[in-house]
């Protein structure tokens, strides 16, 4: 049964910081990653989609790696803002129609 | 930005009563997610939804859930009998094709009392 977890749980930044935020998960055949951010009491944000034959994807600051054999993503936050304060999920798609989901990073940036 | 709709934004509901979580996808997509997540826990899968039928469900989605698609636009969940451990952010999602991103809704809180 696949596992995705989430490391660190909670971090706290001064504003301007570089970020690393991880997510491994157990069984390497999925179809793709995807992260999302989540704001409390919203939704999820799409933030990235890296299909399993993809290394990386850039999206403005934000940049997530996959690496299927060793059962890691990390996604990357250059010069974060305040803005930035959320929570960052990671879900992996095994070619079912489902998402199965890591347990989060909140972030905090502090001016 | 097109994006999914999700009614109402909180219910209250009493143990046993049957509720309808309403959502309106993004109008050209053509698959429907329901997901929930209980508070301080992960989000959860509960259905897929494709071609008017499902396609996956979990454990979860047991006899007391069903979803319907009554029309071109609305994507419905029901939940016949509520339970106290149904209380939970229930969120929609809808994709245009298969391993696309998902697109959710802001959520709708149910609250069981």
């Amino acid at each position: 049964k696949q596992e995705v977890t989430q490391i660190p749980a909670a971090l706290s930044v001064p504003e301007g910081e570089n970020l690393v935020l991880n997510c491994s998960f157990t069984d390497s055949a999925i179809y793709n990653l995807q992260w999302f951010r989540q704001d409390p009491g919203k939704g999820l944000t799409s933030l990235l989609l890296i299909q399993s034959s993809q290394r990386e994807q850039t999206s403005g600051r934000l940049n997530a790696s996959l690496d299927k054999s060793s059962g890691r993503s990390t996604l990357y936050i250059a010069a974060s803002q305040p803005g930035d304060s959320a929570t960052y999920l990671c879900a992996v798609i095994e070619g079912t129609d489902k998402l199965i989901f890591g347990t989060g990073t909140r972030l905090q940036v502090f001016p | 930005e097109p994006e999914v709709t999700q009614t109402p934004s909180h219910q209250v509901t009493q143990m046993g009563q049957e509720v309808i979580l309403r959502c309106v996808p993004i109008s050209n997509h053509l698959y429907f997610y329901w997901y929930r997540q209980i508070l301080g826990q992960k989000v959860e899968f509960l259905v897929s939804f494709y071609n008017n039928e499902i396609s996956e469900k979990s454990e979860i989605f047991d006899d007391q859930f069903s979803v319907e698609r009554p029309d071109g636009s609305n994507f419905t969940l029901k939940i016949r009998s509520t339970k106290l451990e149904d209380s939970a952010m229930y969120f929609c999602a809808s994709s245009g094709v298969r391993n696309s991103p998902l697109h959710f809704g802001n959520g709708t809180r149910l609250t069981v009392t």
